[in-house]
């Protein structure tokens, strides 16, 4: 149980378009989905925590006009990365909840490459 | 300010022996504890947690060990597999009973070796 689906795995684009990740939660209901960065080598940052129905919640130093949340259902939430540059080039990750007390489930994360 | 720190990036381990992986945190207001292992390309798979109010829990081969006056956390695993060949993150956070977001370690590689 606890299966969360990220898609796509991999995204490459060009400079100045926007990209949209979806992260599902296929077994089970998600009021709470986090959204997480990897840079390699490094640890996960998170980004923003995303509630179903409401606006999500963005880190310190997350512009929120870059990356729009939108968790329109228990199921899903999705992350645009709006007018991507070189620089958003990263992993990012999804995560859902089950309950206040149980560990976040993981997607397989999403690779983009902006050139 | 990396509230979460794992100063072993990597550890290798031969296969059959125990593996230690080590975590210390900053923050005293943390009072849950989690252990994730991740594969390249894919998202980081949950392991074993551990309640503040516990200083033990084991699962398996995995026990993870909490000395809150220390501010520090190990994961050990026996007998290590090639199998758990990873990276290992640890990860915290202040659990207020609702949605509760977890700062993570910078990981420390795992390599059993046959």
């Amino acid at each position: 149980g606890a299966v969360v689906s990220q898609h796509p795995s991999w995204v490459i684009c060009k400079s100045g378009t926007s990209v949209k990740i979806e992260c599902r939660s296929l077994d089970f209901q998600a009021t709470t989905m986090f959204w997480y960065r990897q840079f390699p080598k490094q640890s996960l940052m998170l980004m923003a925590t995303s509630n179903e129905g409401s606006k999500a919640t963005y880190e310190q130093g997350v512009e929120k006009d870059k990356f729009l949340i939108n968790h329109a259902s228990l199921t899903l939430s999705t992350l645009t990365v709006t007018s991507a540059h070189p620089e958003d080039s990263s992993f990012y990750i999804c995560s859902a909840l089950t309950g206040g007390y149980q560990p976040q489930h993981f997607g397989d994360g999403t690779r983009l490459s902006i050139l | 300010d990396q509230q979460v720190k794992q100063n072993s990036p990597s550890l290798s381990v031969q296969e059959g022996r125990i593996s230690i992986l080590n975590c210390d945190y900053t923050n005293s207001m943390f009072d849950y504890f989690l252990w994730y292992k991740k594969y390249p390309a894919e998202g980081p798979t949950f392991l074993i947690s551990i309640s503040s109010i516990k200083d033990k829990n084991e699962d398996g081969r995995f026990t993870v060990f909490l000395n809150k006056s220390a501010k520090h956390l190990s994961l050990h695993i026996v007998p290590s597999q090639p199998g758990d060949s990873a990276v290992y993150f640890c990860a915290a956070s202040v659990n207020t009973g609702t949605a509760s977001k977890l700062t993570f370690g910078t990981g420390t590689r795992l390599q059993v070796t046959l």
